[in-house]
C-alpha cells in the first residue's frame, strides 16, 4: 500500500507568516491528493483537492501543489484561525490513506 | 444542507459487534460514494471503508478487511457499518462522510462529514 508522510508534525508561525507543509507519497499518485483542516475539537473541512483545487468557499490565502509523488500545502498569510491540524489524503485507489497530520500553532 | 447523523456507537467488549448507521439529508444520496473514516482519541484520521453511490462496490482498509462491511439503503439515505469481531484498537470515533460528486473520480475526496459517533471497545 501507498504511505503517505507529512513534515513537519507541528510547526508554530507568527501571524503573517507564509507556512508550508508538505506530503509525500510511497509512490506516484498523479494529482490524486486532498488536504484537509481539523480544528480543535471540531470536524475536518476539506480545503483542496486535486492537488491544488481549491474547494468552494476556502479563503484565496490556501493554496496546494504538486504531483506525482510530492505535495505541498501553503498559507500565504498565517491567522489565528488556522490553528488547526492538516492532513493530506491520497484517493487514486484504495486504500485512501491519510497522512499522520501536522499541527500548525501560533506562536 | 447536507446533514449526516451517526448512530449506534457505544461501548462494547473485544470480540463483540455493533452496527453503525448514519441518516443523510439534504442531497441526493443515490448519486454520492459515501466513507466511514474513524479517528482514535488523541490520534489522526484513520479512513476506514468507501461505497459507491449505487452500493454495488465497497472497499476496505487492511486494518478492518474480513471485520467491517460498509452497505447503503439508498430507499432511506441511510449509511450503514456492521462491524465484527471488535478489537480494543478500534476504539475511535466514526464519522459518516460524502464524497465530493464523482466527475470522473472512483474515489473521491470527502466534502461533508458527520459530528461522530463514539465506539469504545474495551472489558
Amino acid at each position: 500500500d501507498i504511505q503517505m508522510t507529512q513534515s513537519p508534525s507541528s510547526l508554530s508561525a507568527s501571524v503573517g507568516d507564509r507556512v508550508t507543509i508538505t506530503c509525500r507519497a510511497s509512490q506516484v499518485i498523479s494529482n490524486y491528493l486532498a488536504w484537509y483542516q481539523q480544528k480543535p475539537g471540531k470536524v475536518p473541512k476539506l480545503l483542496i483537492y486535486a492537488a491544488s483545487t481549491l474547494q468552494s468557499g476556502v479563503p484565496s490565502r490556501f493554496s496546494g501543489s504538486g504531483s506525482g509523488t510530492d505535495f505541498t500545502l501553503t498559507i500565504s498569510s498565517l491567522r489565528p484561525e488556522d490553528v488547526a491540524t492538516y492532513y493530506c489524503q491520497k484517493y487514486n485507489t484504495a486504500p485512501l490513506t491519510f497522512g499522520q497530520g501536522t499541527k500548525v500553532e501560533i506562536k | 444542507e447536507v446533514q449526516l447523523l451517526e448512530s449506534g456507537g457505544g461501548l462494547v467488549q473485544p470480540g463483540g459487534s455493533l452496527r453503525l448507521s448514519c441518516a443523510a439529508s439534504g442531497f441526493t444520496f443515490t448519486t454520492y460514494a459515501m466513507s466511514w473514516v474513524r479517528q482514535a482519541p488523541g490520534k489522526g484520521l484513520e479512513w476506514v471503508s468507501i461505497i459507491t453511490g449505487s452500493g454495488h462496490s465497497t472497499y476496505y482498509a487492511d486494518s478492518v478487511k474480513g471485520r467491517f462491511t460498509i452497505s447503503r439503503d439508498n430507499s432511506k439515505s441511510t449509511l450503514f457499518v456492521q462491524m465484527n469481531s471488535l478489537r480494543v484498537e478500534d476504539t475511535a470515533v466514526y464519522y459518516c462522510a460524502k464524497s465530493i460528486p464523482s466527475s470522473g473520480y472512483l474515489f473521491p475526496p470527502i466534502d461533508s462529514w458527520g459530528q461522530g459517533t463514539l465506539v469504545t471497545v474495551s472489558s
